[in-house]
């Protein structure tokens, strides 16, 4: 059964500070991996798809890299700015369904 | 721009209602999905559907069922409410599985 793990479980930095969310899972047969933010009482938004057969995917500050093989992936965020205070969470496709991490929840000082 | 959205974005219910949430999706994806999110159990799949009158159980599907007359609709049924189904429900769709799967904005369901 797959499991997604994601590390930290919540992080506070100082505005411009580059950061680093991990997420693990147990299974490497996966199609992709993808990356939400959810803001406190809302939908997710979707930051990035990674599939299979990539390393990495880029969108602005944001950067994602995929290690199937060691079962990782690190959602990287440069200069943060208090705007990107929120949870974010990992999800990967395997078999029939996305399965989900708890979420890394962090928070942005200005 | 792609959307999906629900019909209710707080609702409150009583224990033993028969409540509809509802579920619309405008990027004409085949595939829907049904999920809870709950504090410390995070987000757990329903029901999900791969069609028009298709329907897949998900992980917790106890205490509900669905309809999918229409493909851009999908509606998720509480037969008779209870207070442990009191959550944040949330809705999403995609074309195919390789693809960005998309969120609604979720309701959140009050069961007193």
């Amino acid at each position: 059964k797959q499991e997604v793990t994601q590390i930290p479980a919540a992080l506070s930095v100082p505005e411009g500070e580059n950061l680093v969310l991990n997420c693990s899972f147990t299974d490497s047969a996966i199609y992709n991996l993808q990356w939400f933010r959810q803001d406190p009482g809302k939908g997710l938004t979707s930051l990035l798809l990674i599939q299979s057969s990539q390393r990495e995917q880029t969108s602005g500050r944001l950067n994602a890299s995929l290690d199937k093989s060691s079962g990782r992936s690190t959602l990287y965020i440069a200069a943060s700015q208090p705007g990107d205070s929120a949870t974010y969470l990992c999800a990967v496709w395997g078999g029939n369904k996305l399965v989900f991490g708890a979420g890394t929840i962090l928070r942005v000082k200005s | 721009d792609v959307k999906v959205t629900q019909s209710s974005r707080y609702l409150v219910k009583r224990t033993g209602e028969k409540v509809f949430l509802e579920c619309v999706q405008d990027m004409d994806h085949e595939n829907m999905f049904w999920y809870r999110q709950d504090p410390g159990l995070g987000l757990r799949l329903i029901y999900f559907s791969y069609d028009v009158k298709m329907k897949e159980k998900g992980d917790i599907p106890e205490g509900y069922s669905v309809s999918r007359e229409k493909k851009e609709r999908f509606s998720l049924i509480l037969e008779s409410a209870s207070t442990n189904q009191t959550s944040m429900y949330l809705c999403a769709s995609h074309r195919g599985f390789k693809e960005t799967q998309y969120f609604g904005p979720g309701t959140r369901l009050l069961v007193l």
